[in-house]
Parts: C-alpha cells; sequence; structure tokens
C-alpha cells in the first residue's frame, strides 16, 4: 500500500517567516502534485514534480521532488497572510488516475 | 477555459436515502477521478472513469457507483446512506497527457442526518 507521510500538520508563523512542509514515501512515485486548499473548497494545483531531483519555483514558492521519487517539499519564504490554507501532496499511483494524498498541513500566517 | 463543476454544491439527506452527485470535467478532459475527504481519514481515491469506462476504484463498499458518459460528464451514487458518508465529495478531471494532473472541482457538501 503506497502512503504519504506529510508534516508538519499544523504551523503556525509570523508573517515573514520562512517554512517547509515535508512529505515522505517508502514507495516511488511517478509525479508528485502539491496544492493548496480553502475551507468548503476543492483544492487547487500548485505543481506537478515528474522528475527525480526536480525544482520547481512558483514566486515565493519553492518545490523539490527527491532524487528518488519518494520524497518531496514546499518551502515558502516571507509568507504572508494570503498563504493561509490547508496545502496537500499528492503522488501519482502505480495505477494512473488515481492519486495518493497526505494527511495536509494546516497553515496559519499571521500579519 | 471553464473549470470542473459540480453539482449540487451542498445536500443534506437522511441515513438510508441515496443521492447522486454530478462532475462536468474541463472541456477536453477525458478522465473523471472522484475522492471523499473527511476530517479523520483525508482525501481518499473512490474511482475514475476514462472513456465511460471505470478503471481504478478504491476501498469502498458496493453502496458507492458511478459513471461516465460520451461526453465525460460523470456520476457518483451512493445509496442506502449512511452517517459516516458525510463528507466533501470532490471530482477531479485530468487530460489524457499528462494524466496524473489532476484539476478539482469545488466539491459537493454531503450531510447526513
Amino acid at each position: 500500500t503506497q502512503l504519504l507521510e506529510q508534516s508538519p500538520q499544523f504551523l503556525s508563523i509570523q508573517e515573514g517567516e520562512n517554512l517547509t512542509v515535508y512529505c515522505n514515501s517508502s514507495s516511488v512515485f511517478s509525479s508528485l502534485q502539491w496544492y493548496r486548499q480553502e475551507p468548503g473548497e476543492g483544492p487547487v494545483l500548485l505543481v506537478t514534480v515528474v522528475t527525480g531531483g526536480e525544482v520547481k519555483k512558483l514566486k515565493r514558492l519553492t518545490f523539490q521532488f527527491g532524487d528518488a521519487r519518494k520524497d518531496s517539499s514546499l518551502h515558502i519564504t516571507a509568507a504572508q497572510p494570503g498563504d493561509t490554507g490547508l496545502y496537500l501532496c499528492a503522488g501519482a499511483a502505480n495505477q494512473g488516475g488515481k492519486l495518493i494524498f497526505g494527511q495536509g498541513t494546516e497553515l496559519s500566517v499571521k500579519p | 477555459k471553464a473549470g470542473v463543476t459540480q453539482t449540487p454544491r451542498y445536500l443534506i439527506k437522511t441515513r438510508g436515502q441515496q443521492v447522486t452527485l454530478s462532475c462536468s470535467p474541463i472541456s477536453g478532459h477525458r478522465s473523471v477521478s472522484w475522492y471523499q475527504q473527511t476530517p479523520g481519514q483525508g482525501l481518499q481515491f473512490l474511482f475514475e472513469y476514462f472513456s465511460e469506462t471505470q478503471r481504478n476504484k478504491g476501498n469502498f463498499p458496493g453502496r458507492f457507483s458511478g459513471r461516465q458518459f460520451s461526453n465525460s460528464r460523470s456520476e457518483m451514487n451512493v445509496s442506502t446512506l449512511e452517517l459516516g458518508d458525510s463528507a466533501l465529495y470532490l471530482c477531479a478531471s485530468s487530460p489524457v497527457v499528462p494524466r496524473e494532473t489532476q484539476y478539482f472541482g469545488p466539491g459537493t457538501r454531503l450531510l447526513v442526518l
């Protein structure tokens, strides 16, 4: 069974601080996606990483896929209150079309 | 392009009833997946449809079923509702290539009383 462990579960920081969210597994994924979800809404895709060792940047967000394609991280620089939300990592399982989700990281950025 | 749409957005049912949820994928997307999201279990995969065929199924009882139409629109049905079926049901669509990148709709919030 493929599992994704995401940490930390909760993060409360001040505006301007940096943070990193981790997503780890013992399984290899063909790709890994990061989403951000607001209460009562569906997850919004932030990025898809496909190649081991890949690094993608989206403004103040930096995403990295591990060399072995088993883990990933999301780093936010100078967090802002607008970054508040639930961050989810999801790995594409062996059978395409099925995503395995981590439990999510609830981020709160205080002004 | 319009995003994934789901109807209805909110639904209240009682135990034992059945419910049908609808999903319209992004234009041109042929794969539709369904997920259940609860505070305790997070997001769990229900099933995936492609070209009107179910290709993958998660570990949910047979009360959960779905189908896809020729225009790629999809429906999921839950029969004999239980209290534990209360959840946010999310539909996601993806293009044929790359297949794993999925775009989610806003979800249907189901409350079973």
